[in-house]
């Protein structure tokens, strides 16, 4: 079956300006993650969904980031006002309910640059 | 402050023999430990996990060690083969948190033929 996709696999952007990134999860997959990854790094979570709901968004960085999930499937992260810090792979992964011993699946990511 | 470390960048094996990487981690409240594999422009790929009830975990050439004492993991591949060669993550998670995955830098591990 189809695996976690995620759009656009590249965006370019100036400084200042607004993105959305959009993530496919598994399908019935109910638990949905944000990470970010710098170069040199490993994933930093950003925020996880059970369902609809945001259950933790400890990682997001500032009120600039902001994710939906508004039918409990696709998610879309948000960042307004970009830096050039932002500039990262954006990876998206989602399990089945979100258990311990349930694997994360991950996306293949989006590179987002910001100029 | 890392919580999840992986002090080896980079490792190279001949193809057959061992490979052999490390990680440790900080936060005692970690419980479920896990290796992830990521080629280029590709997301991470699971591997292989281990319970903090357990000390080893075994699957096909991969075996994951845990010395929770120590606070210490490692993932042995034998024999290594040139397919193995790529960025090995480790990361772990908390009972009782969002199962968000704390992952280490990762170590690029090379396999020559």
């Amino acid at each position: 079956g189809a695996g976690v996709s995620q759009t656009p696999s590249n965006k370019v952007t100036e400084k200042g300006k607004y993105v959305e990134l959009r993530c496919d999860p598994i399908s019935g997959h109910t638990a949905l993650y944000w990470y970010r990854q710098s170069l040199g790094q490993g994933p930093e979570f950003l925020i996880y969904f059970q369902g609809t709901g945001a259950a933790d968004d400890s990682g997001l960085p500032n009120d600039r980031f902001f994710a939906v999930r508004p039918e409990g499937s696709v998610s879309t992260l948000k960042i307004q006002r970009t830096e050039r810090g932002d500039s990262a792979v954006y990876l998206c992964a989602s399990s089945a309910s979100g258990a311990y011993n349930n694997e994360q699946f991950f996306g293949p990511g989006t590179r987002l640059t910001v100029l | 402050d890392q919580q999840v470390k992986q002090n080896s960048p980079s490792l190279s094996v001949q193809e057959g023999r061992i490979s052999i990487l490390n990680c440790d981690y900080t936060n005692s409240m970690f419980d479920y430990f896990l290796w992830y594999k990521k080629y280029p422009a590709e997301g991470p790929t699971f591997l292989i996990s281990i319970s903090s009830i357990k000390d080893k975990n075994e699957d096909g050439r991969f075996t994951v060690f845990l010395n929770k004492s120590a606070k210490h993991l490692s993932l042995h591949i034998v024999p290594s083969q040139p397919g193995d060669s790529a960025v090995y993550f480790c990361a772990a998670s908390a009972s009782g948190s969002a199962r968000q995955l704390t992952f280490g830098s990762g170590t690029q591990l090379t396999v020559l033929p």
